[in-house]
């Protein structure tokens, strides 16, 4: 079936580089969420859209990030100037109600 | 702001062992709290949910009972096999203004042994 997807899977940067993950929802979903979980943690809400609208980026830990999803489908987390701190699995995650969301298998960020 | 509080790992089990895994949340109105698991190498996927108090989740064996007075959702499951071995995410969703944005306990492993 056509879950939610993620690319790349996995991701190796220098520090200071920048980096843009690709985030496909299920098809028809309004809401698409993004959450950063650092080895060991849970996850944590980065970013919300409904539709192509960012209602609630509160998340973002600083203005480096940056997401956006510019027809209300597919959705692209861009990190400029990454740091080390970055290092982190990013999940994508989609939702038809609102409630129930959906998961993406993440992107795997590592930051030398 | 709203927690999520979960019982520390590992938890290692024998198979046909009785589970619990605790969650205690903090959250101001009503929220719906969820179950999420975690299999190695894989994404998270929905365990079960519920969405107002009393009411009890359940799926694949597992069971979890919402109960404000005691702010839990405690996970629950009668006869846990090798297969159950994973990460457990108790979350809570925030009210729907704000799309439901999911606040995820730190995790527990669990590892049964045959």
């Amino acid at each position: 079936g056509a879950g939610v997807s993620q690319s790349p899977r996995y991701k190796v940067a220098k520090r200071g580089q920048d980096v843009a993950l690709r985030c496909d929802p299920i098809s028809g979903h309004v809401s698409l969420f993004w959450y950063q979980q650092a080895l060991g943690q849970g996850p944590e809400f980065l970013t919300y859209f409904q539709n192509e609208a960012q209602l609630d980026k509160s998340g973002l830990p600083s203005d480096r990030f940056f997401a956006e999803r510019p027809e209300g489908s597919v959705s692209t987390l861009k990190i400029q100037r990454t740091q080390q701190e970055d290092s982190a699995v990013y999940l994508c995650a989609s939702s038809a109600t609102g409630t129930e969301q959906y998961f993406g298998p993440g992107t795997r960020l590592t930051v030398t | 702001g709203n927690s999520v509080t979960q019982m520390e790992g590992p938890v290692t089990l024998s198979e046909e062992a009785f589970l619990t895994i605790n969650c205690t949340y903090t959250a101001t109105g009503y929220p719906s709290l969820f179950w999420y698991v975690q299999y190695p190498g894989e994404g998270l996927q929905l365990l079960l949910k519920a969405t107002k108090a009393d009411d009890k989740g359940s799926n694949k064996g597992f069971e979890a009972t919402y109960r404000k007075e005691t702010t839990s959702f405690h996970l629950e499951k009668g006869s846990v096999q090798v297969s159950d071995s994973a990460v457990y995410f108790c979350a809570l969703s925030e009210s729907s203004n704000q799309g439901g944005k999911l606040i995820f306990g730190q995790g527990t492993e669990l590892s049964v042994k045959p």
